[in-house]
């Protein structure tokens, strides 16, 4: 049993295009979270939710929205990408201590 | 700088050997510790997790905490190939409920056969 799965795996699209990336999780996790992984591995905090409500947001563009339609699910839509947007995008959950992670999106925007 | 500090290697050991992997850190409000494991093109995998100050042992992997260096630690013995992956550390601050996580840049580490 997948505990956090985010699809798609792999995403290759053009510069301007909008996508999305769906995250959802069964371990009954409160919190879930994006992260997103650089070239260089370092992974960074974008976004976190709470019982659906949003308790972190980073400095993120504002191109980037996540929408988290219950608990266990958390979807990032992006908007008019970049270049620069070109990274892995990782899902986690936790309840009150460790994240879980899903096996991340590598979004790839040429 | 930054608030984790992590070497990224690489680190690379022959089989059997011990590893030693290390963080520092400058934010003391840090209470949760956490190691995780990364093979390439997978997500990181949750290896070790400490609270506070001590050392916490679960088979071949040993983390330790030094809360008055601000620094951590994880231990493998006996290393395997099967070990190669990046380590991430990764901590957070005890006074904030929201979880988020800190990490550190990872130490990629090879063991060769």
């Amino acid at each position: 049993d997948t505990a956090v799965s985010q699809t798609p795996k792999y995403l290759v699209t053009q510069m301007g295009n909008d996508k999305s990336i769906k995250c959802e999780q069964n371990l009954g996790h409160d919190t879930m979270y994006w992260y997103k992984q650089d070239s260089k591995k370092f992974l960074k905090i974008m976004f976190s939710y709470n019982n659906k409500e949003l308790i972190i947001n980073e400095t993120v563009p504002n191109r980037f929205s996540p929408k988290s339609p219950d608990k266990a699910h958390l979807n990032l839509h992006i908007n008019s990408l970049e270049l620069g947007d070109s990274a892995v995008y990782f899902c986690a959950s936790s309840r009150a201590r460790e994240a879980f992670f899903g096996q991340g999106t590598r979004l790839t925007v040429v | 700088q930054k608030e984790v500090e992590q070497d990224p290697g690489p680190l690379s050991v022959p089989e059997g050997a011990i590893v030693s992997l290390n963080c520092t850190y400058s934010n003391s409000a840090f209470q949760y510790f956490m190691w995780y494991r990364q093979y390439s093109r997978k997500g990181p995998e949750l290896l070790m997790y400490t609270y506070s100050s001590g050392n916490k042992e679960d088979g071949r992997f040993t983390a330790q905490v030094d809360k008055s260096s601000k620094y951590i630690s994880l231990f493998i013995r006996d290393s395997q190939p099967s070990d190669s992956a990046t380590y991430l550390c990764a901590m957070r601050d005890g006074s904030s409920n929201t979880g988020k996580l800190i990490f550190g840049q990872g130490t990629t580490l090879q063991v060769k056969p």
